[in-house]
Order: C-alpha cells, then sequence, then structure tokens
C-alpha cells in the first residue's frame, strides 16, 4: 500500500469548511483513496472514498489532484460534531479479505 | 439492523487469564475483522475472515486465536492474557463487493493487569 502524509492536527471554526489534506505521492495507478473517521472512544466511521474523480456524498467532499499524488477531504460546514481523528487510506481493491492499515491520522478540532 | 455489535464493553483481567470477545453483525456481511488500536494509536490488523471457516492472520495475530463458525459472529480469543493485551479491541465487517468500506462495532476496551 502507498504511505499517506497527514498534519498531526488542525483546527477549524464552527460553520466553516474544514479541508483536510492528504499526500500519498508514490500512490500506484490500482489504488484508492479512503477516509474514515473516529470520535473519541467510538469505531472507525466510514466517509468516503475515490480513484481518479472527484467525489460527494452526503458527509462529505473528495478532491484529488489530476496526478493523484495529493488528495483533500472537504466537510463543507463543520460541526462540533466533526471533531474526530481523521484517517487517509491508500487502498488496492482486494479479492479476498481488505486489510485496511489506519496511521495515525489528523485530529481536527472543531472550535464553537 | 443493529449493525455490528461487541460484548462486553469493558473487562479487566488478571494476568495469564483467558476470556472470548464476542462480535456479530446483522449486515449478513461475508468479510469480518479484528483490530487493536493501543492509546494515541492507529489500528492494526489481528485477524481477518473472508466466510464462514475461513480466517487468516493479520498484522499482530500473536496471542489471539479466532473462529468463524456463521456469517453473523467472529469472536476473538485470548488464552493467556498479558499487559501487551491491553488495548481497545473493535471488530468490523464488509461486504465482498465493496470490502473497503468496513462498518466497526463500538469496542471492547481490555485492561490485563
Amino acid at each position: 500500500d502507498a504511505k499517506t502524509t497527514q498534519p498531526t492536527s488542525m483546527d477549524c471554526a464552527e460553520g466553516r469548511a474544514a479541508n483536510l489534506p492528504c499526500n500519498h505521492s508514490t500512490i500506484s495507478g490500482n489504488e484508492y483513496v479512503y477516509w474514515y473517521r473516529q470520535i473519541h472512544s467510538q469505531g472507525p466511521q466510514y466517509i468516503i472514498h475515490g480513484l481518479k474523480n472527484n467525489e460527494t456524498n452526503e458527509m462529505a467532499s473528495l478532491i484529488i489532484t489530476e496526478d493523484r499524488k495529493s488528495s483533500t477531504l472537504i466537510l463543507p460546514h463543520a460541526t462540533l460534531r466533526d471533531t474526530a481523528v481523521y484517517y487517509c487510506i491508500v487502498r488496492v481493491h482486494e479479492t479476498s479479505g481488505s486489510r485496511l492499515t489506519f496511521g495515525e491520522g489528523t485530529q481536527l478540532t472543531v472550535n464553537p | 439492523n443493529a449493525g455490528v455489535t461487541q460484548t462486553p464493553k469493558f473487562r479487566i483481567l488478571k494476568i495469564g487469564q483467558s476470556m472470548t470477545l464476542q462480535c456479530a453483525q446483522d449486515m449478513n456481511h461475508n468479510y469480518m475483522y479484528w483490530y487493536r488500536q493501543d492509546p494515541g494509536m492507529g489500528l492494526k490488523l489481528i485477524y481477518y475472515s473472508v466466510g464462514a471457516g475461513i480466517t487468516d492472520k493479520g498484522e499482530v495475530p500473536n496471542g489471539y486465536n479466532v473462529s468463524r463458525s456463521t456469517t453473523e459472529d467472529f469472536p476473538l480469543r485470548l488464552e493467556l492474557a498479558a499487559p501487551s493485551q491491553t488495548s481497545v479491541y473493535f471488530c468490523a465487517s464488509s461486504h465482498p463487493d465493496r470490502q473497503e468500506t468496513q462498518y466497526f462495532g463500538p469496542g471492547t476496551r481490555l485492561l490485563v493487569l
């Protein structure tokens, strides 16, 4: 799996967009970018994933650069409940059980 | 749907004791996983299963055993608890067509003294 680099921590004001960067400069052509988050003391929660194109769902948007070496997760209107550790994971789609590798992620703190 | 459920929520064990962490899912997912998370760290895969009767080791399997007799249940067994196994344990499941979209349980906090 390609290695990912994320900032250790970020702050965001409530109601503003939170933009969380992830660097994956060694990503290969068949690897997807996945984002999960973990609210304190809870299990991780899937947010979004993408291969090349930008993606949007009800939780967030994922912007992947044209060279695919980095991506940004966007929470358009951050709330206090979005305070969590956000994990960027790069992974091929397996056929026999996918083992996600969680790094240390980015601690996002949304401030009132 | 209850999703992925785990019991117990919290447990204290003495060194050398054994216990089974229970995990169940009601989404008819073939794939199930056990992770552990040490304080301030990311998750590490212990074991995973791609279906009933099939299990395989993950990154940190030593000291643990698993079984998968049904699609719904995937218990994790600690035979001789050690302080190094103090951690939070998360169970997860996924559909075979969307393996990387994993649904996690609430976790079991284990303290070994």
